[in-house]
């Protein structure tokens, strides 16, 4: 168990609609990833905040966004769903800002019919 | 650009084999960061190694060890005495700009008994 939970592990949804991914980091870690793990695309990164801020982008679409709470949980909210979203998403938190290693949640897998 | 190749995409050996991984990656940064993970069949990412781009010693940790040769842009992983437990898929990833982590397309280990 690293200590990094998601919710929900299963997320079905029809095309078009809106879905909010839930992330929260091991006790102390300030950083939280966002990563897109799908069949076609392999495992992507899409945004890293640190200590509520936007720290880094990678590969997100404008139909998603992210962000960080005070209480250093995190939200990844993806929009007007296409079929070609439905992917495993993990969210992985560290203890610093950049460089260190990534402790990964269980993932939520989104099926978009 | 910034580029993970896992050449094997998949290996299949008996129990009690050893058996290496290949990981190559391309970078012009002078400071990055390597990584190895484990992706079971239940699904999460497991952390197994980080390797900053300065420290070229290779490290062991029980069965499992880590080859680093920055002449050669590999970071390759062996397992010793492979047991059927380590059937997984093994991602080497580089993290550059501290940040943005790119991933190879994984190696699927299967282990027979």
């Amino acid at each position: 168990d690293s200590g990094v939970t998601q919710t929900p592990k299963h997320l079905i949804t029809a095309t078009g609609q809106r879905v909010t991914l839930r992330c929260s980091p091991r006790s102390g870690d300030l950083s939280v990833y966002w990563y897109q793990q799908s069949l076609d695309q392999g495992l992507q990164f899409l945004i890293q905040y640190y200590n509520g801020e936007e720290r880094a982008k990678g590969n997100i679409l404008e139909r998603f966004s992210a962000q960080q709470f005070p209480d250093l949980h995190s939200e990844l909210n993806l929009s007007s769903l296409e079929l070609g979203d439905s992917a495993l998403y993990f969210c992985a938190s560290s203890g610093t800002s950049g460089g260190g290693e990534q402790y990964f949640g269980p993932g939520t897998r989104l099926t978009v019919t | 650009a910034q580029k993970v190749t896992q050449a094997q995409t998949e290996i299949s050996v008996v129990e009690k084999e050893d058996v290496t991984l290949d990981c190559v990656y391309e970078t012009r940064d002078t400071t990055y960061y390597l990584f190895w993970y484990k992706q079971p069949p239940s699904g999460e990412l497991v952390f197994l190694i980080r390797r900053n781009s300065f420290d070229e010693q290779n490290e062991i940790s029980g069965r499992y060890s880590w080859n680093f040769q920055k002449s050669t842009s590999s970071f390759n992983f062996t397992i010793t005495a492979s047991q059927v437990v380590d059937s997984a898929v093994y991602f080497c990833a580089q993290m550059y700009n501290n940040n943005d982590m790119r991933f190879g397309a994984g190696t699927r280990l299967t282990v027979k008994p």
